[in-house]
């Protein structure tokens, strides 16, 4: 079964350091997605990189990158340059194959950035 | 930029009362789903849509009902509010599977039965 773990539950980091969150996945599907969203306090998601199983190189979308190591089955989230407001839930999560777009979440790492 | 409109925002419910959570989204998207997130969690698909008149399950589709009659509403119905119900919903629409289409969500309806 498709599967999506964030063991990392809270994480602090200091401003204006980088931070890495982690992701591993699971599944037997050649072709998948992975997607990084972003909860603030507030509630709402926010989409913050992409990155596809047969993309050859890492997704970048400004200070945000993707750490994608296929054969590891890991995506995780690289933040540069940690700002205040950064600090907010991120959960990983992966498009199931098929014809539904369907995603899959993780349980979601709560960050603090420190001034 | 509307995007992706639930209402209400919050509502509290009775044990065994009924209620509709509104969704309308004005990007034409074909795709449209709805969630749950309990708390410290991730969130949970309840159902589905791949378009107008199609409809199927997700992970956790007990006590919950949908429609899709246009392309741009997909409301949710509650029947029987249970203590379980209690939750955030999520609403989100994409495009469809062209690489990299994002779900764009709501700002959620919280939810709580008492």
């Amino acid at each position: 079964a498709q599967k999506i773990t964030q063991t990392q539950p809270g994480m602090f980091v200091q401003e204006k350091e980088a931070v890495t969150l982690d992701c591993t996945y699971d599944t037997s599907d050649p072709s998948y997605g992975l997607f990084w969203y972003k909860q603030p306090s507030s509630g709402e998601m926010i989409f913050l990189i992409y990155q596809g199983s047969y993309d050859q190189q890492n997704a970048t979308e400004g200070r945000y990158s993707l750490n994608f190591q296929k054969a590891r089955k890991s995506a995780n989230l690289v933040i540069s340059a940690s700002q205040l407001g950064d600090s907010a839930m991120y959960f990983c999560a992966m498009r199931e194959g098929g014809a539904t777009n369907k995603l899959i979440f993780g349980t979601g790492t709560l960050l603090a950035v420190q001034p | 930029n509307a995007g992706v409109t639930q209402t209400p925002k919050f509502r509290i419910l009775k044990i065994g009362q009924s209620m509709t959570l509104q969704c309308t989204q004005d990007m034409n998207h074909n795709y449209m789903y709805w969630y749950r997130q309990d708390p410290g969690m991730g969130l949970k698909l309840i159902y589905y849509s791949v378009g107008a008149g199609i409809t199927d399950k997700g992970e956790v589709p007990n006590g919950y009902n949908v429609s899709r009659s246009t392309t741009e509403d997909f409301p949710l119905r509650l029947e029987l509010a249970a203590p379980s119900q209690t939750s955030v919903y999520f609403c989100a629409s994409s495009y469809g599977l062209g690489q990299g289409q994002p779900q764009h969500f709501g700002d959620g309806t919280r939810l709580s039965i008492l």
